[in-house]
């Protein structure tokens, strides 16, 4: 098993641009959700999804759109960007929508996002 | 507020030595405490998980505690090899809908040789 994979590694965007950051899973996991981590501070979540169909948002989710079409793909959609969403983007998933508060979540190695 | 303070911030110590990192947590309803392990450069691991009736959970070199009373959790690391160095990431999980996750600031350690 992969575990969970994103793309890009790295990237550099200009304000105002948008871009898609992707996300996937083989491990049949049912929540899915991104995070981004900035120095400093701990890791903060964007938006969740417990089932293909169904997101929400989570703390830090202005500027930032989501969709679940599948179990195993979650992309985070950057609208416009603006230099404050400068951070690295973790993917993260657990397995059992009613289970995953006592299931370990497995990340993704990141994203690095830089927005000049 | 929910809130996850770590302490110290960073640590250095020598190859073979032990150390403890501490975890105090102000979170409510309490579901269970996590401890992740992230190397530069990679996303967290998961080390441990407790729930409010266990106290002690060991993962090889690795031994979390959690005092539900006193709201503290101390990750111990017997034996200290180089590719302990990462940052340690306490999180601790609230019984609440969606998210429910309050992470810490991390400790970052350093093992020297």
């Amino acid at each position: 098993n992969a575990g969970v994979t994103q793309t890009p590694k790295f990237q550099v965007l200009k304000t105002g641009q948008s871009m898609t950051l992707q996300c996937a899973q083989d491990m049949n996991h049912e929540y899915m959700s991104w995070y981004r981590q900035d120095p400093g501070m701990g890791l903060r979540l964007i938006h969740y999804s417990v089932g293909a169909g169904i997101t929400d948002q989570g703390e830090v989710p202005n500027g930032y759109n989501v969709s679940r079409s599948t179990t195993e793909d979650f992309p985070l959609r950057l609208l416009s960007a603006a230099p404050s969403q400068t951070s690295v983007y973790f993917c993260a998933s657990s397995p059992a929508r009613g289970d995953w508060h006592n299931s370990p979540l497995h990340f993704g190695n990141g994203t690095r996002l830089t927005v000049t | 507020k929910n809130q996850v303070e770590q302490s110290p911030q960073s640590l250095i110590i020598l190859e073979g030595k032990n150390c403890t990192l501490q975890c105090n947590y102000t979170v409510s309803p309490f579901s269970n405490l996590r401890w992740y392990k992230q190397d530069t450069g990679r996303g967290p691991v998961s080390l441990t998980i407790m729930t409010f009736s266990e106290n002690t959970k060991s993962n090889g070199r690795y031994t979390a505690t959690l005092d539900a009373d006193t709201k503290q959790s101390s990750l111990h690391i017997t034996a200290s090899q180089l590719s302990d160095s990462a940052s340690y990431i306490c999180v601790v999980s609230a019984i609440q809908a969606g998210t429910a996750l309050i992470f810490g600031k991390g400790t970052t350690l350093s093992v020297s040789s």
